[in-house]
């Protein structure tokens, strides 16, 4: 079936410093994927999403590139705010047709905390 | 409203209690679906409706579980004879249809803690 695995957790780090959270996933054929963020007290929001492979999703600074040799969807930011400290969670959605439904598939989470 | 809405936002239950769960999807959704998330982990898939029908209940973790959209709009998520390892949040989300191209908004949950 379908997984996705996220970097260990808690990632901690000072205000304007270079953001990675790693992602890699198991799939047959071409799902999508996506990252999700959770601020404190709030739902689960899009961050940005991929389609297909070599697609390169972006949104508010963070981008992520859909890799198929090495079934990754890392999330980068080059300069991360103390408004960026929230959950992330990579997902993916199986490919169309078949029983999927569009649901996702989600990694475990990986905390940000951002220091001034 | 403007997203999806769940009630209650907290609900404390003591163990062998009935829970009854709501969700108010947003306006015209087709899709809807319910996730399950523990403590410090991502959320995991219960099942779906595509308007009133269920198609895919194959995550509700056991026949304690039940969930209904009778017309197709609200839903409601029934947990019967509550157990400790049921203590979650359990998301709501909703979306115009299945496709890549319409994404899934979620509700803020709610947070069931079975005593």
């Amino acid at each position: 079936g379908n997984s996705v695995t996220q970097m260990e957790g808690p990632v901690t780090l000072s205000e304007e410093a270079f953001l990675t959270i790693n992602c890699t996933y198991t799939a047959t054929g071409y799902p999508s994927l996506f990252w999700y963020v959770q601020y404190p007290g709030e739902g689960l929001q899009l961050l940005l999403k991929a389609t297909k492979a070599d697609d390169k999703g972006s949104n508010k600074g963070f981008e992520a590139t859909y890799r198929k040799e090495t079934t990754s969807f890392h999330l980068e930011k080059g300069s991360v705010q103390v408004s960026d400290s929230a959950v992330y969670f990579c997902a993916l959605k199986g490919a169309a047709g078949g029983t999927s439904y569009g649901k996702l598939t989600f990694g475990q989470g990986t905390i940000l905390t951002v220091h001034p | 409203g403007a997203g999806v809405s769940q009630s209650p936002r907290y609900k404390v239950a003591k163990r062998g209690q009935d829970v009854a769960l709501r969700c108010d999807p947003i306006s015209g959704h087709v899709s809807l679906f319910w996730y399950q998330q523990a403590l410090g982990q991502g959320p995991e898939f219960l099942t779906y409706f595509q308007n009133e029908a269920q198609l895919d209940k194959s995550g509700l973790p056991s026949d304690r579980f039940f969930a209904e959209r009778p017309e197709g709009s609200v839903s409601t998520l029934k947990i019967q004879r509550t157990q400790q390892e049921d203590s979650a949040v359990y998301l709501c989300a909703s979306s115009k249809q299945t496709g890549d191209n319409s994404p899934l908004h979620f509700g803020n949950g709610t947070r069931l803690t079975v005593t």
